[in-house]
């Protein structure tokens, strides 16, 4: 099955909103790292993690290693966060130096 | 921030011929990894690279891909004879020589196998 699995699959917000999105994981994940995919294609590295919460501008995350789940909260969305956000676990089950990705959430953010 | 950079940005090849993408990986990092990304899926691991060596590969990882990082150059990934389910994103990324470092991801390569 899925070592970690994203959900929503997909997401559409007015601007101006907030949102959660999250992980579980069926690992026993020691690391996290968020990502958004633009509609270029490009990957954006959002937030390293260790268990604990970081906060950049609008966004926030949190990682709870004993529950197995990571969160991303979008706070205001603004029309540039649409695309699609990872989430990428690494810890035991997940193999040395490796980050298993979840399926993604697609966002899109309407005006 | 440090970047990971790949070259090219796109590439179409004809199926059965060999291709090379190029990953100039972040400089102080030692750890390397290829994903593949086909149009609207997950990243799915292929390898990651230490020291010269393959440490580990995924079932998607198959007998016509190699990769190396000949002195220090390119880490780069070739695939011989390339198939049109090789048609995908592929993404170099680099990390730190310590356990649970975070990656850096380069913006992929487009690769179309026609």
């Amino acid at each position: 099955g899925d070592k970690v699995k994203q959900s929503p699959s997909a997401l559409s917000l007015q601007e101006g909103t907030n949102s959660a999105l999250r992980c579980n994981f069926s690992i026993a994940a020691t690391t996290v790292q968020w990502f958004l995919q633009n509609p270029r294609g490009s990957l954006i590295n959002l937030f390293y993690l260790v268990p604990g919460t970081k906060e950049n501008g609008r966004l926030k995350s949190a990682f709870d290693s004993k529950e197995s789940y990571s969160t991303l909260h979008i706070r205001d969305a603004q029309l540039e966060d649409s695309g699609t956000y990872f989430c990428a676990a690494e810890g035991r089950g997940t193999g040395n130096y490796k980050y298993v990705f979840g399926a993604g959430t697609r966002l899109k953010v309407i005006a | 921030g440090p970047k990971v950079l790949q070259i090219p940005s796109h590439q179409i090849i004809d199926m059965g011929q060999m291709v090379t993408l190029n990953c100039d990986p972040v400089s102080n990092h030692l750890y390397f990894y290829w994903y593949k990304q086909i149009l609207g899926q997950q990243m799915e691991f292929l390898v990651n690279f230490y020291n010269g060596k393959v440490m580990e590969k995924s079932k998607l990882f198959k007998d016509q891909f190699s990769v190396e990082r000949p002195d220090g150059s390119y880490f780069t990934l070739k695939i011989q004879p390339t198939a049109l389910e090789d048609s995908a994103v592929y993404f170099c990324a680099s990390s730190l020589p310590a356990k649970n470092s975070d990656y850096t991801f380069g913006s992929g390569t487009r690769l179309l196998v026609i």
